[in-house]
């Protein structure tokens, strides 16, 4: 039992080029998260999949899109980055309240 | 890169004490709160919950304690060891919504 992956663990981009963050889970969890984390702040919630087939904007949608490809995958898409999305970002998913963590991703825009 | 630990509140103790760690929750309409441990460079890690109609929870080594008359919630380690260093964050949901509101977040440091 994995609980929930994320790939890549480091990326670095230029500004302007995409890439998108894997995640998955293997919990049969319904829903899935997408969080950044900046030095000294909490997370904040980009966007979420209550269940399969469904997506909602968070906080900090701006930049990003998701696809919730079936219930274990949720990926992140950053079509155009830029040096404000640097980052590390943190997918989870959960049955009810209690949300599982992935080891997150380090992203680095230059 | 910059640690996810700094500019953060800290609370320094040695090995062995009592840990108390405080968060302030803005919703008085949450009704579920979570306590996670976030170590360096790896994701948060639940360590205990507590609902609305209760006012304190205990676990294996730690306790949660609620005051919804000023909302905030704290986070009680005993005999803090070492490995207990890391970051700790609260969360609060209100019922209904699937999402949930971190704190900012808790430094804590260990020394042996």
């Amino acid at each position: 039992n994995a609980g929930v992956t994320q790939t890549p663990k480091f990326q670095v981009l230029k500004t302007g080029q995409s890439m998108t963050l894997q995640c998955a889970q293997d919990m049969n969890h319904n829903s899935m998260y997408w969080y950044r984390q900046d030095p000294g702040m909490g997370l904040r919630l980009i966007y979420y999949s209550a269940s399969e087939g469904t997506t909602d904007k968070g906080e900090v949608p701006n930049g990003y899109n998701v696809s919730r490809l079936n219930k274990r995958e949720f990926s992140l898409r950053l079509e155009s980055a830029a040096p404000s999305q640097t980052s590390v970002y943190f997918c989870a998913s959960t049955r009810s309240y209690e949300q599982y963590f992935g080891p997150g991703t380090r992203l680095t825009v230059t | 890169g910059e640690s996810v630990g700094l500019h953060l509140p800290t609370l320094s103790v040695q090995e062995g004490d009592n840990s108390i760690i405080n968060c302030a929750y803005s919703n008085s309409a949450s009704d579920y709160f979570i306590w996670y441990k976030q170590e360096s460079g790896k994701g948060p890690q639940f360590i205990i919950d507590i609902r609305s109609n209760m006012d304190k929870r205990q676990g294996q080594r730690v306790t949660v304690l609620l005051n919804k008359t000023v909302k905030h919630l704290s986070l009680q380690i005993a005999a803090t060891q070492p490995g207990d260093s890391a970051v700790y964050f609260c969360a609060e949901n209100m019922s209904g919504y699937s999402t949930l509101t971190f704190g900012k977040g808790t430094m804590l440091l260990v020394s042996p």
